[in-house]
């Protein structure tokens, strides 16, 4: 069975500050790992993922996620906050034990302050 | 462009009719993918399609049906079964089963009972 948490159901940071999104996952068998955003009343896009490979993975707008596999994470990050990353973000996982059908997690609710 | 279209964008039902969404994709992807998102809950899988004339229940099944006749189209139907359908509900491919990319996903349809 494959699962994920997302820590923090919503994550509050200045317009230029740091962004870190956390996201820990379960998978009896090498993981692929995808960050989604989402925007209100829209569908998910893709902002990077992990299949295999370099552990350090750039996506679009800037953002970075790191696959370390000794502490079972793929946080989100992104060095200064811009307002237009206000959205919703979602970590899932996918493995071949689940026939590589993505399991999501809750999901993050990003906010920006000017 | 190639994308997903899922239509209509918002959808009023009474209670004790069934509705049904309609998700179209040009993206010649094999699998096709339905869930439901709600507040704080993430995505849950409905129903997966990975080969035309074929389907799978997801996790939360009960109270929907859906059919795979065409490979460019997966139409959900709510019936007057599903207790709670109010949501917003989401379409999503990908190139083909067993395969560990990502999927892209409509615009969503948002699901009102009155």
């Amino acid at each position: 069975a494959q699962s994920v948490t997302q820590l923090g159901s919503h994550v509050s940071v200045s317009e230029g500050a740091l962004v870190l999104l956390r996201c820990n996952y379960s998978s009896s068998v090498p993981p692929y790992l995808f960050w989604y955003v989402q925007y209100p009343n829209q569908g998910l896009q893709l902002l990077l993922k992990y299949t295999t490979g370099a552990t350090l993975v750039k996506g679009i707008n800037g953002f970075e996620a790191e696959f370390k596999k000794s502490e079972t994470s793929f946080h989100l990050t992104k060095p200064s906050a811009h307002m237009s990353d206000a959205a919703e973000y979602f970590c899932a996982v996918s493995a071949s034990g689940g026939s590589y059908i993505p399991t999501f997690g809750r999901g993050t609710s990003l906010i920006v302050h000017p | 462009d190639g994308g997903i279209t899922q239509s209509p964008k918002y959808l009023f039902r009474k209670e004790g009719q069934n509705v049904t969404l309609s998700c179209e994709q040009n993206l010649n992807h094999d699998a096709m993918y339905w869930y439901r998102q709600d507040p704080g809950q993430g995505l849950r899988l409905i129903y997966y399609s990975q080969i035309v004339n074929d389907f799978q229940k997801g996790d939360i099944a009960e109270g929907y049906s859906v059919s795979r006749e065409k490979k460019e189209s997966f139409p959900l139907t709510v019936t007057s079964a599903q207790k709670n359908p109010t949501a917003f509900y989401l379409c999503a491919s990908s190139i083909g089963p067993g395969t560990p990319l990502q999927q892209f996903f409509g615009p969503g349809t948002r699901l009102t009972v009155l």
